[in-house]
């Protein structure tokens, strides 16, 4: 399996809503990341786990709470949401240590705050 | 931080013309990576490249890592009408620190 899997493809919430993304891989990575990317624009890093320990946070805002229950999952609850959050979602995985490695991407969430 | 700069920013091509694009780092890394994305999906990885000075293909895709390792170059060969959407680049310099992304060339191509 050499996938990164994503659900819901599609979502739209409300500003006063709960819901979470899921991310699974089955590829023995121990690096996940979650990145936010609006439109015409390069991914940007919000989250990074190594060995299921949040490792980086880039100053995301607290209503984004990421959380890694084993090494093959990772969620992102979101919470009190802004419509300016609307956008694509997407996790990513890949091999830590030594090695130089690329990350394999899932399809991402479209997220839609109304 | 580390910045990297992508150019041409965007492109209309004819098919069946040859395409280059290219990314500069203010800082040395030890991987570059080049990702295709089409509309509404993530990063697909395209080649990713180890070593400085390193000449990698796949298929009618070909990228080189810079001899001074911060800069890289992609070139597509005959482009078809798929080869359409944005490609980035992307660079780490450690097993350890997150990659960093160019801000894309998007890649349009008239049949």
């Amino acid at each position: 399996d050499t996938e990164v899997t994503q659900t819901p493809k599609h979502l739209v919430m409300g500003m006063t809503n709960k819901k979470s993304l899921k991310c699974e891989q089955h590829m023995g990575h121990r690096a996940m990341y979650w990145y936010k990317q609006k439109a015409k624009k390069p991914p940007e890093l919000m989250f990074v786990y190594s060995y299921e320990k949040l490792s980086i946070n880039e100053s995301v805002p607290s209503r984004f709470s990421p959380e890694c229950p084993n090494s093959s999952l990772l969620n992102l609850h979101l919470h009190a949401l802004q419509p300016e959050d609307s956008a694509l979602y997407l996790c990513a995985s890949s091999h830590l240590g030594q090695g130089l490695y690329g990350y394999t991407f899932g399809s991402g969430t479209r997220l839609t705050v109304v | 931080g580390q910045q990297l700069n992508q150019s041409p920013q965007s492109m209309f091509i004819q098919e069946g013309e040859d395409v280059s694009m290219n990314c500069t780092s203010s800082s040395i890394f030890n991987t570059w990576l080049w990702y295709k994305q089409d509309p509404g999906e993530g990063p697909v990885l395209l080649i990713a490249l180890y070593k400085a000075g390193e000449l990698t293909s796949n298929g009618r895709l070909t990228a080189q890592f810079g001899i001074t390792r911060k800069d890289s170059f992609l070139n597509i060969s005959a482009s078809i009408p798929s080869d359409v959407g944005i490609y980035f680049c992307a660079g780490r310099n450690s097993g350890n620190t997150p990659l960093v992304f160019g801000k894309g060339t998007r890649l349009s191509v008239i049949a």
